[in-house]
């Protein structure tokens, strides 16, 4: 089974919407961490958000929330108030271990390429 | 310079050349990382670098040869590669921490290599 499931290929936003991206994982680890990258076209992996699987809140980053139903193991990407310079791909990904645990693999999910329209 | 540096940024090579990949990190970190990210595939961790010692290789072809000789330095040294080999390589680094906080991992902008 997948660990990181992102089953949106492709997603359209109207400029100045909100958009969800979707992301589901799987894990036996009571202790994980969940991020958010986004890779414009030039390449780069820019870090957004994290979430701890203890967290008690959903963490947020200016304009980006995660929304984490942990019951459910998804862990959604929104962003309020999209912006033309928000098109790129999405990645989702998830590190099991706790912190600090001697832990280092990230495993990511396939993305989700997201693209503004003006 | 500032965040994670890679060099050179694009990189065109026969499967008979030896050429290295370089990545430099300013942000104080203890962990470095290569990863493979190929056209229609999720990110590939390659090897994982912990205070200068690698802890982790995940099944990567002998071709591919990194080193670290600090922890604001790695390389990936690439010898009689594939055209499959043929990837975007990003690098990236963090902290790993003792307890608690995170241990995102912050990237590179990748080097896009072409294998002929």
């Amino acid at each position: 089974a997948q660990k990181i499931t992102q089953t949106q290929p492709g997603m359209f936003v109207q400029e100045k919407e909100a958009v969800t991206l979707d992301c589901t994982y799987d894990t036996s680890d009571p202790s994980y961490g969940l991020f958010w990258y986004k890779q414009p076209s030039s390449g780069e992996m820019i870090f957004l958000i994290y979430q701890g699987s203890y967290d008690q809140q959903n963490a947020t980053e200016g304009r980006y929330s995660l929304n984490f139903q942990k019951a459910r193991k998804s862990a959604n990407l929104v962003i309020s108030a999209s912006q033309l310079g928000d098109s790129a791909m999405y990645f989702c990904a998830m590190r099991e271990g706790a912190v600090g645990a001697g832990s280092y693999q990230l495993t990511f999910g396939k993305g989700t390429k997201l693209s503004v329209i003006p | 310079e500032t965040g994670v540096t890679q060099t050179p940024r694009h990189l065109v090579m026969g499967m008979t050349n030896k050429k290295s990949l370089k990545c430099e990190q300013h942000l104080g970190h203890n962990a470095m990382y290569w990863y493979k990210q190929s056209a229609k595939k999720p990110l590939e961790l390659m090897f994982v670098y912990s205070l200068e010692e690698r802890v982790e290789n995940n099944s990567v072809p002998s071709r591919f040869s990194p080193e670290c000789p600090n922890s604001s330095h790695l390389f990936l040294h690439l010898h009689t590669l594939q055209p499959e080999d043929s990837a975007l390589y990003l690098c990236a680094s963090s902290q790993v921490p003792q307890g608690a906080s995170t241990d995102t991992q912050y990237f590179g902008p990748g080097t896009r290599l072409t294998v002929l």
